[in-house]
């Protein structure tokens, strides 16, 4: 069972280029998100959506864009990378509607020198 | 802005003893759960509580749901080496924040 798939699991970028981080799940949850991870500060939410075409701000969505144009897919693009998303981001997948279950990919560690 | 406050953030307690953690916040959530996270890998689920007042017990793992839903408590018996990780509760409406977590180091 694949579950939840981010790609790559590491990346070095210099400051100003940009990315994307690839995330698909085969669970067909209507409910992904994007978290970044820093020492000693949890998990933010960057990102989520609720459904195909349906996209919303977490808690530090600057610097970031999302889409979801399938069910499967939800890609997060760093448009101009600063030293400031050097972290580790996690992709997590759940059914909509209060079961609270997230099903969270293995990670994948950006430094932006 | 919804908030999670956990604590203590960090516990270090020796094999055997007893221990509880915090979860709490300003916000009311339509339901609250416990991850812990190992090194290098994405949080697990433990438990989701719903109720106020909820207590569910997972092995020697207690947890609670304040009965006005904005807090949480999670209680460890015994605890042992292998209850060593990072655990995060997560709050959820619309979407699921966490925070901050409590790194607990059971020494043997």
């Amino acid at each position: 069972n694949a579950g939840v798939t981010q790609t790559p699991k590491f990346q070095v970028l210099k400051t100003g280029q940009s990315m994307t981080l690839q995330c698909a799940q085969d669970m067909n949850h209507e409910y992904m998100s994007w978290y970044r991870q820093d020492p000693g500060m949890g998990l933010r939410l960057i990102h989520y959506s609720v459904g195909a075409g349906i996209t919303d701000q977490g808690e530090v969505p600057n610097g970031y864009n999302v889409s979801r144009s399938t069910t499967e897919d939800f890609p997060l693009r760093l448009l101009s990378a600063a030293p400031s998303q050097t972290s580790v981001y996690f992709c997590a997948s759940g059914l909509a509607g209060g079961t609270g279950e997230l099903f969270f990919g293995e990670g994948s560690r950006l430094t932006v020198l | 802005t919804q908030l999670l406050e956990q604590s203590p953030q960090f516990l270090s307690i020796q094999e055997g003893e007893n221990l509880t953690v915090y979860c709490n916040s300003s916000s009311v959530f339509s339901s609250l759960q416990w991850y812990r996270q190992e090194p290098g890998e994405g949080p697990v689920l433990l438990v989701t509580v719903v109720t106020g007042g909820e207590v569910k017990k997972l092995k020697r793992l207690t947890f609670q749901f304040g009965d006005a839903r904005k807090d949480s408590s999670l209680h460890i018996t015994a605890a042992q080496p292998g209850d060593t990780g990072l655990y995060l509760c997560a709050g959820e409406d619309d979407k699921i924040i966490f925070g901050k977590g409590t790194r607990l180091h059971i020494l043997p």
